[in-house]
């Protein structure tokens, strides 16, 4: 069936240093595709969604691309700082459901 | 506001017991989730509902059965525990309305360990 994948498992960047996470999804059908960031311990937080008929989306420290062409999308973290670590999840909504791709780690070293 | 509620947080079963998870959201959501994550793995969709009343199923149903009497309650049923229903489960609700929301809102999950 059609799902949501990431390239990467994990990922380490150096505090201050951009941070770029991949995600690939199949469903060309999905009208959102969002990210969440989840602590250890804790449940997903919605980061910022792109709708299918965008290609960026802008937030606060963070971009979202849309790259409908190879069906890819990236998240971009500006300055990344400790309180980034986490495992961020790229996420695709079709109708009614939401459904997640098995997620990067996010390791800032300082 | 309290958000989404889950009870309990922690729970060991054995084979072929049965338990409801519960979840409870006070933001008047229409839209309800549950999800399992098992370790260091992505979130797994069990069971969707999009009101009071309405259930669908997810990637992963099996073994689980939901209920969804009012708007604010949707709990996750287990009827004959398996080991393999070990998990970390998350409820999650979302808001509807005129403007397209993707924003859901997560419990704080509850940890099943089926022995």
């Amino acid at each position: 069936g059609e799902s949501v994948g990431l390239h990467l498992p994990t990922l380490s960047v150096q505090e201050g240093d951009n941070s770029i996470i991949n995600c690939a999804y199949s469903n060309s059908a999905s009208d959102y595709f969002i990210w969440y960031k989840q602590e250890s311990g804790k449940g997903p937080q919605f980061i910022i969604d792109i709708r299918s008929n965008m290609d960026k989306r802008q937030g606060q420290r963070v971009t979202v691309l849309l790259n409908k062409t190879v069906k890819h999308l990236s998240l971009q973290i500006a300055a990344t700082q400790p309180g980034d670590s986490a495992v961020y999840f790229c996420a695709e909504k079709a109708n009614n459901d939401m459904r997640f791709g098995a997620g990067t780690r996010l390791t800032v070293k300082p | 506001n309290a958000g989404v509620t889950q009870t309990p947080k922690f729970r060991i079963l054995k084979i072929g017991q049965s338990m409801t998870l519960q979840c409870a959201q006070d933001m008047n959501h229409n839209y309800m989730y549950w999800y399992r994550q098992d370790p260091g793995m992505g979130l797994k969709l069990i069971y969707y509902s999009v009101g009071a009343g309405i259930t669908d199923k997810g990637e992963v149903p099996n073994g689980y059965n939901v209920s969804r009497s009012t708007t604010e309650d949707f709990p996750l049923r287990l009827e004959l525990a398996a080991p393999s229903q070990t998990s970390v489960y998350f409820c999650a609700s979302r808001p509807t309305g005129g403007k397209e929301n993707t924003e859901a809102f997560f419990g704080q999950g509850t940890r099943l360990t089926v022995v």
